[in-house]
């Protein structure tokens, strides 16, 4: 697509719910990543997927916390047993890549606001 | 892994005047630090990007440098606007991978 799509846009849920959001990247963009932003704060890192390479999951604050790409496309976070501080903006991220010099433009989608009551 | 600093957390200027927003990379590999501007609940965009091969690049307004040797690079926004406020990150992406690694931003108010 002409840009990165997420879907929802916005999500509350109860507390103990699991929830799935969902990335569609650019299309041919090989790397994407997943971000949250909690209110006013930065970009946390959670988790990255470059190809058919395992993915960084370096970032995924805990096993709640899952994600997978399928299809090397469309990716889908999955929070179990949602708590109130899981609360945040999660951002999805796509870039092409190239050589290491090569250009890497980091394209942003609007995100999903999670709401955990 | 990469370490990124960014200063300061918050700037107010007066519109017409400059900003400067300064950050500092530990690794010494990475080669790619691009600058991103978010609005008050938007995404994150790119404003402005530099390569290691280049000690500045300007954009009309903006302005990026880097001192590898030091391992900073700092953002420069001219004549500045009511618009240009929005938070801004700066990032760096090491050439042993695709991961960027960001700072933790800068919120910047241009006073009219």
């Amino acid at each position: 697509g002409a840009g990165v799509s997420q879907s929802p846009s916005n999500k509350v849920t109860e507390k103990g719910k699991d929830v799935e959001l969902r990335c569609d990247p650019i299309s041919g963009h090989t790397a994407l990543y997943w971000y949250r932003q909690s209110l006013g704060q930065g970009l946390e890192f959670l988790i990255y997927f470059q190809g058919n390479s395992a993915p960084d999951k370096s970032g995924l604050p805990s096993d709640r916390f899952s994600a997978e790409r399928t299809g090397g496309s469309v990716s889908t976070l999955t929070i179990q047993r949602t708590q109130q501080e899981d609360s945040a903006v999660y951002l999805c991220a796509s870039s092409l890549v190239g050589t290491p010099s090569g250009a890497n433009v980091l394209t942003f989608g609007a995100g999903s606001r999670l709401t955990v009551l | 892994g990469e370490n990124v600093e960014q200063h300061p957390s918050t700037l107010s200027v007066q519109e017409g005047d400059s900003a400067v927003i300064k950050c500092t990379y530990s690794d010494s590999a990475s080669n790619y630090f691009p600058w991103y501007k978010q609005e008050l609940g938007k995404r994150p965009q790119l404003i402005i990007d530099i390569r290691s091969n280049v000690g500045e690049k300007k954009d009309q307004r903006i302005a990026v440098t880097l001192n590898k040797t030091a391992k900073h690079f700092s953002l420069h926004i001219t004549e500045t606007q009511p618009e240009d406020s929005a938070v801004y990150f700066c990032a760096a992406r090491t050439n042993t991978g695709n991961q960027f690694y960001f700072g933790t931003g800068t919120s910047l108010t241009v006073i009219p």
